[in-house]
C-alpha cells in the first residue's frame, strides 16, 4: 500500500536557522510529489511540486525540495527560516496512474521562535 | 477568483444525527476531492468526484457516508447517524482537470465536525 512518512512531528527553530523536514514514501511506480503548508487558521496551500525533470524543485517563499529516487525521499529545505514560517507542513504523494488521490504524511508542526 | 468554499466551517451534531458538508469548487473546476483529517493524523483521501460521477470512492467508509457532485450546485458529503469517531476536519479540494499528472488541487478551509 502507498504510504508517506514524515520523520519529525514537531520542530522548533530559532529565526535564521536552517530547516530540513524529512519525507519518505512507499510506492512502486512513478510518482508526483508535493509539499503543502497550513498556516494557523488558514487552508492548505501548495509550497512546491515535483512531476519530472530536475529533482531539485524550488517553491514559494524560499523553500526547495530534492527528490532522491533511490531513497524514496522528498525532503523540504529552507536555508534561513522566519517567524512567519510557523505552520504545519504536509508531504504528499500521487501515483502517476492514480485518479488524483493524494496520500499525505501525518504532518510536521514547525515553530519558529523570534 | 474565489477559492474553494466550504460550509459550514464548524458543525456540531449529536450522535445519530445527519451531517451535510458542502463544497463549492473554484470557478472553472469540475473535479472535487474530499479528505478527512482525524486528530493528530494527516489528511486521508475519501472520494473523488466529477460532475454527476463518482470516480474513486476507495477511501469512503462502507456505511453511513455518501458523496455527490450534481450538475448544478455544490458537492455534498453526507454522513448519516454520526458517531463520535466521525469528529474530524473534512477538507474539500478542486482541480480544473483530472487530478493525476499536472493539475494542482486547491483546498478549501475545511469543515470541523464535532459529534457530541
Amino acid at each position: 500500500a502507498q504510504s508517506v512518512s514524515q520523520h519529525n512531528h514537531h520542530v522548533i527553530l530559532s529565526e535564521a536557522a536552517s530547516l530540513e523536514l524529512g519525507c519518505n514514501y512507499s510506492y512502486g511506480g512513478t510518482v508526483n510529489l508535493f509539499w503543502y503548508v497550513q498556516y494557523p487558521g488558514q487552508h492548505l496551500q501548495l509550497l512546491l511540486k515535483y512531476f519530472s525533470g530536475d529533482p531539485l524543485v524550488k517553491g514559494i517563499k524560499g523553500f526547495e525540495a530534492e527528490f532522491i529516487k533511490s531513497k524514496f525521499s522528498f525532503n523540504l529545505r529552507k536555508p534561513s527560516v522566519q517567524w512567519s514560517d510557523t505552520a504545519e507542513y504536509f508531504c504528499a504523494v500521487m501515483g502517476s496512474s492514480n485518479t488524483g488521490k493524494l496520500i499525505f504524511g501525518q504532518g510536521t508542526t514547525l515553530q519558529v521562535k523570534p | 477568483n474565489a477559492g474553494v468554499m466550504q460550509n459550514p466551517r464548524h458543525l456540531v451534531r449529536r450522535r445519530g444525527q445527519e451531517a451535510r458538508l458542502r463544497c463549492s469548487p473554484m470557478k472553472g473546476h469540475s473535479h472535487v476531492y474530499w479528505y478527512r483529517q482525524l486528530p493528530e493524523e494527516g489528511l486521508k483521501f475519501m472520494v473523488y468526484l466529477q460532475k454527476e460521477n463518482i470516480i474513486d470512492e476507495s477511501g469512503m467508509p462502507k456505511e453511513r457516508f455518501s458523496a455527490e457532485f450534481p450538475k448544478e450546485g455544490p458537492s455534498i458529503l453526507r454522513i448519516q447517524q454520526v458517531v463520535r469517531g466521525d469528529s474530524a476536519a473534512y477538507f474539500c479540494a478542486s482541480s480544473p482537470q483530472a487530478g493525476g499528472g499536472y493539475n494542482e488541487q486547491y483546498f478549501g478551509p475545511g469543515t470541523r465536525l464535532t459529534v457530541t
